[in-house]
């Protein structure tokens, strides 16, 4: 079975700070999609990226940095220089990607981040 | 953004009766979901549409049913609402058909049963 396991429940920083969020998760699909969600104070839920197993390589964005390890099933997601803005609940989650798939999301219970000023 | 919306966005309603929430999208995509979300549960999948009239139960379908007459409508039933449906309940699109395997979510209805 699919799972997905967010083991920080609540992570606070101050302004500035590097912060990791991890997430692991279990499959024995050999082809599989993981994500990463946003959900700030204001309830939506916002995609923030997609990765497939195939690939790992390492993705960067803005202060946002992801990291996939196969070898030890975990895809780890680092904001660098936190803002009061990057305050929120964030969400990984896993799909299977075989051919015909319908794509369903599992997601991990999320991390609640609170970065105080 | 991704055109989904959902309606009500709030609905305070007694035990026992039917409700109905939408979600209406206007890009095309072939695949919707219904999630509720509960606090320490994440996200669950309750059905899910993979077509029209081609609909498909998830982890939570007990107490639900769905409809999708039209390709952009996914309707979400609670036969008889019970307490333990009090939730905030998302609406989802994708379209892995096309290679787009994230899904957009709408906004949320808040689902309250007394």
């Amino acid at each position: 079975a699919q799972k997905v396991t967010q083991a920080q429940t609540e992570i606070s920083v101050v302004e500035k700070e590097d912060v990791t969020l991890d997430c692991v998760y279990e499959t024995r699909d050999t082809t599989y999609y993981l994500f990463w969600y946003k959900q700030p104070p204001s309830g939506e839920l916002v995609f923030l990226i997609r990765r497939n197993s195939f690939d790992e390589q390492n993705e960067i964005s803005g202060r946002y940095s992801w990291n996939f390890q196969k070898s030890t099933s975990s895809f780890n997601f680092t904001i660098t220089a936190s803002q009061v803005v990057d305050s929120a609940v964030y969400f990984c989650a896993l799909s299977e990607a075989r051919g015909g798939a319908t794509n369903k999301l599992i997601f991990g219970t999320g991390t609640l981040l609170a970065v105080q000023p | 953004d991704a055109g989904i919306t959902q309606s009500p966005r709030h609905k305070v309603t007694e035990t026992g009766t039917p409700v109905t929430l939408r979600c209406h999208q206007t890009e095309n995509h072939r695949y919707m979901y219904w999630y509720r979300q509960d606090p320490g549960h994440g996200l669950r999948l309750i059905h899910y549409s993979y077509g029209v009239k081609d609909t498909d139960k998830g982890e939570v379908s007990d107490g639900y049913s769905v409809s999708r007459s039209k390709t952009e409508d996914f309707l979400l039933t609670l036969e008889s609402a019970t307490s333990s449906q009090t939730s905030v309940y998302f609406c989802a699109i994708s379209a892995p058909d096309r290679g787009s395997y994230e899904q957009y979510f709408g906004p949320g209805t808040r689902l309250t049963v007394t």
